[in-house]
């Protein structure tokens, strides 16, 4: 599987872009980048997954350096409702969505008002 | 939308007995999972379930943990005989065949006294 580094935690302010950035520079050609968020101990929730185009869905945009090394997940207006543990999943399923994630420590958001 | 149930939210047992941890994934998947988050560490992977059988399970999928699914919608998660160890959050995950994306449930707290 390969590595990935995220910061431990980030501040956003209510309203304003949430850039969270991570590294996975040992990521192999058929592995997706996938989010996946955390809320207060919740189930993990889906955000979004990209493989080397950027991506936008109705949470979130996902852009992907053109080498795949690194990536960022964007929400466009944060709001107090997305502070989470934000995880970044290197993940090859053969383009479905079966196997088993590994989860890091992720980026604990805090959207403040 | 759909959902995938887990029950109960919460259990307390004593040590050395017997727990089942209940999930009923999305109707139409066919690729089941246990994930445990142990307070404060990271969401681990457990085991995988297709087709009536263990697909891939972790070196924590010891000989006391076992899964089933006895009825065609029910998913169990059983630990025989439990230590103070295994007091986490369970999650219970399900995936389509040609979705993109895992969906887990609310969990269950397990605490072990």
């Amino acid at each position: 599987d390969a590595k990935t580094t995220q910061p431990p935690s980030m501040d956003c302010a209510e309203g304003r872009a949430a850039n969270l950035p991570c590294n996975h520079s040992t990521i192999s050609g058929n592995e997706y980048v996938y989010w996946y968020r955390q809320i207060h101990s919740q189930g993990p929730q889906y955000i979004i997954h990209g493989l080397k185009n950027n991506e936008t869905n109705e949470m979130a945009s996902l852009i992907i350096t053109e080498d795949r090394k690194s990536s960022t997940l964007i929400l466009p207006h944060a709001t107090l409702r997305d502070t989470a543990v934000y995880y970044c999943i290197p993940f090859n399923a053969g383009g479905t969505s079966y196997g088993k994630l590994t989860f890091g420590q992720g980026t604990i958001l805090t959207v403040h008002p | 939308e759909p959902e995938v149930t887990q029950t109960p939210s919460h259990q307390v047992t004593q040590m050395g007995q017997e727990v089942i941890l209940r999930c009923v994934p999305i109707s139409n998947h066919l690729y089941f999972y246990w994930y445990r988050q142990i307070l404060g560490q990271k969401v681990e992977f457990l085991v995988s379930f297709y087709n009536n059988e263990i697909s891939e399970k972790s070196e924590i999928f010891d000989d006391q943990f076992s899964v089933e699914r006895p009825d065609g919608s029910n998913f169990t998660l059983k630990i025989r005989s439990t230590k103070l160890e295994d007091s986490a959050m369970y999650f219970c995950a399900s995936t389509s065949p040609s979705g993109t994306e895992a969906f887990f449930g609310q969990g269950t707290r397990l605490t072990v006294v």
